[in-house]
C-alpha cells in the first residue's frame, strides 16, 4: 500500500518558473526523502529531511516538513527542461529496522521550454 | 565506483512461468532491497537482504523470493507468474544503518517484466 500521496499528480510549467509539489503521509516517520525518476528508469535520491527538521536546502531544491500535519513540500526554483521527470516522496517509518521505504504515487512534472 | 546494475532490462513471460532478475550492488554497499513499480504508481517494497538473509518484507506473497550472495549481488525470483506481476522491478542498494540512521537508496535502472 502507498503511504504517501503527492499533489498534484501532474504539473506543467514554463522553464524558469518555480515548481512546488506536496506530499502527505499517514504514520509517524523517522525521515522523509524525495526521489526523481526519468521516464520509467531508476530513481535518484534528491534530498532527505529528518523528523526533527523543518526545512532543508540543496542547490535549487527546498524541502519543508510539517510533522503535525504529516506533510512535506518540494520546491524546485528556476526550473529547467532537464527537471522534467516524476518526483516521489518516500517515508522511513519510526523504529528503524528493515521496513523499506514507503513511496507515494508521484508528481509528473513537465517543464515547457 | 560503479552504480547498481540490473539484468535483464526487458523480458516477456507467460502466465505460470518463473522469472529470475539479477542485481549488482553499488561498491561499498552491503544491503539490497527490491521494489515493484506498476505503471503510473510509486515503487512498493518487496523485501530487503542483509548478510545474505531476508531481514524485512513488504506485503508480497511467498512466490516472491530472493537471494543475496557474499559479494552483495542479489536475485529476485518470482514463481507462478500472474498478469498483475507485469511491472518495473527495481533493485536498490544501501549501507546497513543504525536504528536511528537514514535508509538512503541507490537504485538500478530496473527490469521491465511483461506477463502475457
Amino acid at each position: 500500500s502507498q503511504q504517501g500521496e503527492e499533489d498534484p499528480q501532474a504539473l506543467s510549467i514554463q522553464e524558469g518558473e518555480n515548481a512546488t509539489m506536496n506530499c502527505s503521509y499517514k504514520t509517524s516517520i523517522n525521515n522523509l526523502q524525495w526521489y526523481r525518476q526519468n521516464s520509467g528508469r531508476g530513481l535518484v535520491h534528491l534530498i532527505l529531511i529528518r523528523s526533527n527538521e523543518r526545512e532543508k536546502h540543496s542547490g535549487r531544491l527546498r524541502v519543508t516538513l510539517d510533522t503535525s500535519k504529516k506533510s512535506s513540500s518540494l520546491l524546485i526554483t528556476a526550473s529547467r527542461a532537464a527537471d522534467t521527470a516524476s518526483y516521489f516522496c518516500a517515508t522511513d517509518a519510526r523504529g528503524g529496522g528493515a521496513d523499506g521505504l514507503t513511496f507515494g504515487k508521484g508528481t509528473h512534472l513537465i517543464i515547457q521550454p | 565506483e560503479t552504480g547498481v546494475t540490473q539484468s535483464p532490462t526487458h523480458l516477456i513471460k507467460t502466465r505460470g512461468q518463473q522469472v529470475t532478475l539479477r542485481c549488482s550492488s553499488q561498491s561499498g554497499h552491503n544491503t539490497v532491497s527490491w521494489y515493484q513499480q506498476a505503471l503510473g504508481q510509486g515503487p512498493q517494497f518487496i523485501f530487503q537482504y542483509y548478510r545474505e538473509e531476508e531481514n524485512g518484507r513488504g506485503n508480497f506473497p511467498p512466490r516472491f523470493s530472493g537471494l543475496q550472495f557474499p559479494n552483495y549481488s542479489s536475485e529476485l525470483n518470482v514463481n507462478a507468474l500472474e498478469l498483475d506481476d507485469s511491472a518495473l522491478y527495481l533493485c536498490a542498494s544501501s549501507l546497513a544503518r543504525l536504528s536511528s540512521g537514514a535508509n538512503v537508496l541507490t537504485f538500478g535502472a530496473g527490469s521491465r517484466l511483461t506477463v502475457l
